[in-house]
């Protein structure tokens, strides 16, 4: 079946550090993609998605590329804040499963000032 | 738009009681979802509605599990009886058949 892989955390930054974290998948069609965001106490946000191969999803300074060959969507920032401390989760969408989403088991991202 | 609603927003109930939790999505949305995020197991998914009907719920841990959608603009998540191995955050998300999903607050629920 459809599974995302995200790199293991916490990652620990200080502020205005450069941000990666690693984001694979394996699917049987062709997903779209996204990266969600979950700050503390609240529900999941949706941060950026990519619908298609070489699209690339940016919002609030994040960006990440649906990338084929190497079936990746890593996530970048290219300088963090501490209000980017967060549990971050990529997901996959598959249509032949409707429009039920797939989740990775999230990274925790804490910066530091 | 007031997203989507989740109520209680915590839950604090005795082992072997039966616990409610309700979730209004976003007006307009066909799709709605139930997880539950646990330290040990992650953001799982427990069931799907698609226009009110469920369409998977391979995800429900066992039958003292139940959810409803009687309308487009409400759904239960039942438990009974509940066990101290329920204790989670469980949300509501809603989505439009755009693979966007919309998640509610959340319900913190502990069962001593």
């Amino acid at each position: 079946g459809d599974s995302v892989t995200q790199m293991e955390g916490p990652v620990t930054l200080s502020e205005e550090a450069f941000l990666t974290i690693n984001c694979t998948y394996t699917a049987t069609g062709y997903p779209s993609l996204f990266w969600y965001v979950q700050y503390p106490g609240e529900g999941l946000q949706l941060l950026l998605k990519a619908t298609k191969a070489d699209d690339k999803g940016s919002n609030k300074g994040f960006e990440a590329t649906y990338r084929k060959e190497t079936t990746s969507f890593h996530l970048e920032k290219g300088s963090v804040q501490v209000s980017d401390s967060a549990v971050y989760f990529c997901a996959l969408s598959d249509r032949g499963y409707g429009n039920k989403l797939v989740f990775g088991a999230g990274t925790i991202l804490r910066v530091k000032s | 738009d007031a997203g989507v609603i989740q109520s209680p927003r915590h839950e604090v109930t005795e082992m072997g009681q039966e616990v409610t939790l309700r979730c209004k999505p976003i007006s307009g949305h066909n799709s709605l979802f139930w997880y539950r995020q646990t330290m040990m197991r992650g953001l799982e998914l427990l069931i799907y509605f698609n226009n009110n009907v469920p369409i998977d719920d391979s995800g429900m841990p066992e039958d003292r599990f139940s959810a409803k959608m009687p309308n487009a603009s409400f759904s239960t998540l039942k438990i009974q009886p509940s066990e101290p191995r329920d204790s989670a955050v469980y949300f509501c998300a809603s989505s439009a058949d755009s693979y966007e999903q919309y998640f509610g607050p959340g319900t913190r629920l502990t069962v001593t």
